[in-house]
């Protein structure tokens, strides 16, 4: 029973070009929620979706970031036109429902660089 | 989501009990608490949770003050790979709110040999 996966595990950018992490819940689970942690600082929630809707994006910069969770295939968190403080680790975590008794399973994260 | 306090550091020898407290003062009745960890350059990681009753499960156990104003993670035998950062959050689902779970700075716990 695969846990959360997330790819790529390092990735490397160019100040302005386009960065695209990828997410794939735990098998059966419908809810998917990105956090960013910035370097020696605490987990920031950014945005919580369940197929094919964007529930709650309240963490999300108003610009450059976006992010799916389609029907088929994994979520994706987009960061366009990437700046340096955009380096940082993005977590992924998922969960078979909303009720507050369900716990999160967390991926490994992506670890972004921009140069 | 309603806030935790902990204390930002605390030491353990190997092989010894460790309490990890956590303060929720203002806690709901439709809060439960979570613990998370996060170890060295990796994803949290789901620990242990609970509503009124103390919990055990195979990592740690949870108890809960009566008054569910505080509560206390306990790792029975601590070992060098508990050396992490603990949060401890509170959840709550009460239909009208997502319930996302908020991280605060966490009690970073370090294991001597």
């Amino acid at each position: 029973n695969a846990g959360v996966m997330q790819n790529p595990r390092h990735l490397v950018r160019r100040r302005g070009q386009e960065a695209r992490l990828r997410c794939s819940p735990v098998k059966g689970h419908s809810h998917v929620y990105w956090y960013r942690q910035l370097p020696e600082e605490g987990l920031k929630f950014m945005v919580y979706l369940q197929k094919e809707n964007i529930i709650d994006e309240s963490g999300m910069p108003k610009e450059r970031f976006s992010a799916e969770f389609p029907k088929e295939g994994p979520s994706i968190l987009r960061i366009q036109q990437v700046v340096r403080g955009d380096s940082a680790a993005y977590f992924c975590a998922s969960s078979p429902g909303i009720q507050a008794n369900y716990g999160y399973t967390f991926g490994s994260g992506t670890r972004l660089t921009v140069v | 989501d309603a806030k935790t306090t902990q204390p930002n550091s605390m030491e353990s020898n190997e092989e010894e009990p460790v309490h990890l407290p956590c303060n929720h003062s203002t806690i709901s009745g439709t809060d439960y608490i979570h613990w998370y960890r996060q170890l060295p350059s990796q994803g949290p990681e789901y620990v242990i949770h609970g509503l009124t009753s103390n919990v055990n499960n195979r990592m740690a156990s949870l108890a809960i003050a009566e008054d569910r104003k505080s509560s206390t993670l306990i790792l029975h035998r601590a070992t060098l790979r508990d050396a992490a950062v603990y949060y401890c959050i509170l959840r709550d689902y009460d239909g009208g709110s997502q319930g996302n779970l908020i991280f605060g700075k966490g009690t970073k716990l370090s294991v001597k040999p």
